[in-house]
């Protein structure tokens, strides 16, 4: 199966600083996502990064906030932005080869 | 109502015995359905995926699709210790874009 690589795994911030998230996957692929999952809940999609274009949102989550970068076929990153306590959760990046999607390992986020 | 339905459990299985997780779905138009497995503190795990009514069978794992029912199933056979996780159902289709819609997950805890 493919290989997504997060970075970093975990990760204690103060609030109002940033933290940026990176994805690296082993083989090209055109779409790349990124969830947040909070305790004990489902996964929520984020936004759905394309190469070469910008960064489609779902209700909820704004640019300005999780700005998104994907400079090529194996990349991503996911900045989250003046973080707040609620911004603790647990981020996945997404990616997706013919029908079947696959995980990266996650990144534990803390905002204290 | 939710997109996808699924028993949050907990679910407890004796060891060597049959765990039956279910999941249903409202878009009717949906094609694609996959289990994830995800283990307390990872990432989730892609363990089957379905495309055609029926049973579709991998080692102890038989997935099952009932489209007229909007329904999709998971049995675990001879359930292990190790299989305690959260099991995860996401559907895909045309009407949902590039998104995969996942439940709440279902707890499964196999008793030695």
């Amino acid at each position: 199966s493919a290989v997504i690589s997060q970075k970093p795994s975990r990760d204690i911030c103060q609030r109002g600083t940033s933290l940026t998230i990176q994805c690296q996957v082993d083989s090209q692929v055109t779409m790349m996502f990124w969830y947040r999952q909070q305790p004990g809940q489902s996964l929520t999609l984020i936004a759905t990064a394309n190469q070469g274009s910008e960064a489609t949102y779902e209700s909820g989550f704004v640019i300005d906030k999780f700005p998104i970068s994907r400079p090529n076929l194996t990349f991503s990153t996911l900045t989250v932005s003046n973080m707040s306590p609620e911004d603790s959760s647990i981020y996945l990046c997404s990616a997706r080869w013919g029908l079947e999607a696959f995980f990266g390992q996650g990144t534990r986020l803390t905002v204290v | 109502q939710k997109e996808v339905e699924q028993n949050s459990g907990p679910l407890s299985v004796p060891e060597g015995a049959i765990a039956s997780l279910n999941c249903t779905y409202s878009d009717r138009g949906s094609q694609s359905f996959f289990w994830y497995r995800q283990y307390s503190g990872k990432s989730p795990e892609l363990i089957m995926s379905i495309y055609s009514n029926g049973d579709k069978e991998d080692g102890r794992f038989t997935a099952q699709l009932n489209k007229a029912s909007q329904y999709v199933s998971l049995l675990i056979r001879d359930s292990q210790p190790s299989d305690s996780a959260t099991y995860l159902c996401a559907v895909n289709g045309p009407n949902t874009g590039n998104q995969f819609y996942f439940g709440t997950g279902t707890s499964l805890t196999v008793i030695p």
